[in-house]
């Protein structure tokens, strides 16, 4: 158990509609990434928080946004939902703002969305 | 941008033999590697990394190798037993940068 937890696990819904996937940080983590995880593809980076202030963009698709709460946990939200958007999110913590700067990133269980 | 390459996708070993993944990278930029495991159901969970100023780090059945003028990195597990099956993925990172970049991971599958 990473001390990383994101809700739902599981989350079905049809296209157009919009989600809200949600993460909460390991204690004492100011960081938090999100990550997309599709079958054929890697981990893909979506976006950087640290400490409630947008760190770093990655493909992040802009019917996607994200946020982080003065309590440090995070919410993806995804709208005019496509099948392509089936996928896994995850969402990553680690304790400092440098996100490839050999600070260990520890990863939530994830949410697997599914887009019908 | 950062991009990295891995292969191979898909890996399968006796229990007991060696097992080798192999990334690339282009950012000559990049000095933290990071190789992280994931297992059906899971999220990925950071199992050894490296920096650029070592060429080599060892833990236990696991070792990493780094070849910066080559810009590639490797991860080597020995005597493998059928609890490493699962996918790993390598990554690259900068120290002052704000995300990792993975590669496309590789499943291994440990034969009993």
């Amino acid at each position: 158990d990473s001390g990383v937890t994101q809700t739902p696990k599981h989350l079905i819904t049809a296209t157009g509609q919009r989600v809200t996937l949600r993460c909460s940080p390991r204690s004492g983590d100011l960081s938090v990434y999100w990550y997309q995880q599709s079958l054929d593809q890697g981990l893909q980076f979506l976006i950087h928080y640290y400490n409630g202030e947008e760190r770093a963009k990655g493909n992040i698709l802009e019917r996607f946004s994200a946020q982080q709460f003065p309590d440090l946990h995070s919410e993806l939200n995804l709208s005019s939902l496509e099948l392509g958007d089936s996928a896994l999110y995850f969402c990553a913590s680690s304790v400092v703002a440098s996100g490839g700067g050999g600070n260990e990133q520890f990863f939530g269980p994830g949410t697997r969305l599914t887009v019908l | 941008g950062e991009n990295v390459e891995q292969h191979p996708s898909t890996l399968s070993v006796q229990e007991g033999d060696s097992a080798v993944i192999k990334c690339t990278y282009s950012d000559s930029a990049s000095n933290y590697f990071p190789w992280y495991k994931q297992e059906l159901g899971k999220g990925p969970q950071l199992i050894i990394d490296i920096r650029s100023n070592v060429g080599e780090k060892k833990d236990q059945r696991i070792a990493v190798t780094l070849n910066k003028t080559a810009k590639h990195f490797s991860l080597h597990i020995t005597e493998t037993q059928p609890e490493d099956s699962a996918v790993y993925f390598c990554a690259a990172g900068r120290s002052l940068g704000n995300q990792f970049y993975f590669g496309t991971g590789t499943s291994l599958t440990v034969i009993p």
